[in-house]
């Protein structure tokens, strides 16, 4: 029954390993978000998606690449993973319109060691 | 880009006491959302704020939207401890539908 799930919760890796995040909603929404959130809470967004459609590409590092196979699937693959890359990452989705805010997925904290 | 600022960052207060929790942003909107963040949670929605003059209550918690002033804020009324949490804002501009968060407030309320 989970509204936006992610997968895995948590990832510990080696720096320099390629890692996959995994992100599925259940609500029929039509756009779904990347966000960091830094050792401050400081959130930040990554990359949105509207119904497969790459629409937000805000400045991050070419390493992450994000995935849409359909509209209720966004995954976020990261190549060459640094420590800088350790943070909590929140896969968010919302209908058309801003009128009902995002809904989030649990978040999955990567640590890269 | 787009700024915003919440204050205070930290926030300490007796159970019992009112306080309120600012947000300021930079550009035009009248968009405005409240989260709250457990430790080690997720985001969990708490008002969304959609005109002008905008006032929602939950509980003990209010928040209010001044479109002109780019002001938004969020009282509190007589903390108990369960309102313990960090408390984010979040502001869409006119054209798009991303967020952009505010710095969070952290709350602490002491018994």
């Amino acid at each position: 029954d989970t509204a936006v799930s992610q997968t895995p919760k948590y990832l510990v890796t080696q720096m320099g390993n390629d890692k996959s995040i995994k992100c599925e909603q259940n609500l029929g929404h039509d756009t779904m978000y990347w966000y960091k959130q830094d050792s401050k809470k400081f959130l930040k967004i990554m990359f949105s998606y509207n119904n497969k459609e790459l629409i937000i590409n805000e400045t991050v590092p070419n390493r992450f690449s994000p995935k849409s196979p359909d509209k209720a699937h966004l995954n976020l693959h990261i190549n060459s993973l640094e420590l800088g890359d350790s943070a909590v990452y929140f896969c968010a989705s919302s209908p058309v319109g801003t009128a009902y805010g995002y809904t989030f997925g649990s978040g999955t904290r990567l640590t890269v060691v | 880009e787009l700024k915003v600022e919440q204050n205070p960052l930290f926030l300490s207060m007796q159970e019992g006491k009112n306080y309120t929790i600012y947000c300021n942003y930079s550009t035009t909107s009248d968009r405005l959302y409240w989260y709250r963040q457990d430790p080690g949670k997720s985001l969990e929605s708490l008002f969304v704020l959609l005109s002008n003059g905008a006032v929602k209550q939950e509980g003990r918690l209010m928040a209010s939207l001044d479109t002109k002033a780019r002001l938004s804020t969020l009282h509190i009324t007589a903390a108990v401890h369960d309102l313990s949490a960090t408390y984010f804002c979040a502001v869409t501009p006119f054209t798009g539908n991303q967020f952009y968060f505010g710095t969070g407030t952290s709350l602490t309320v002491i018994p």
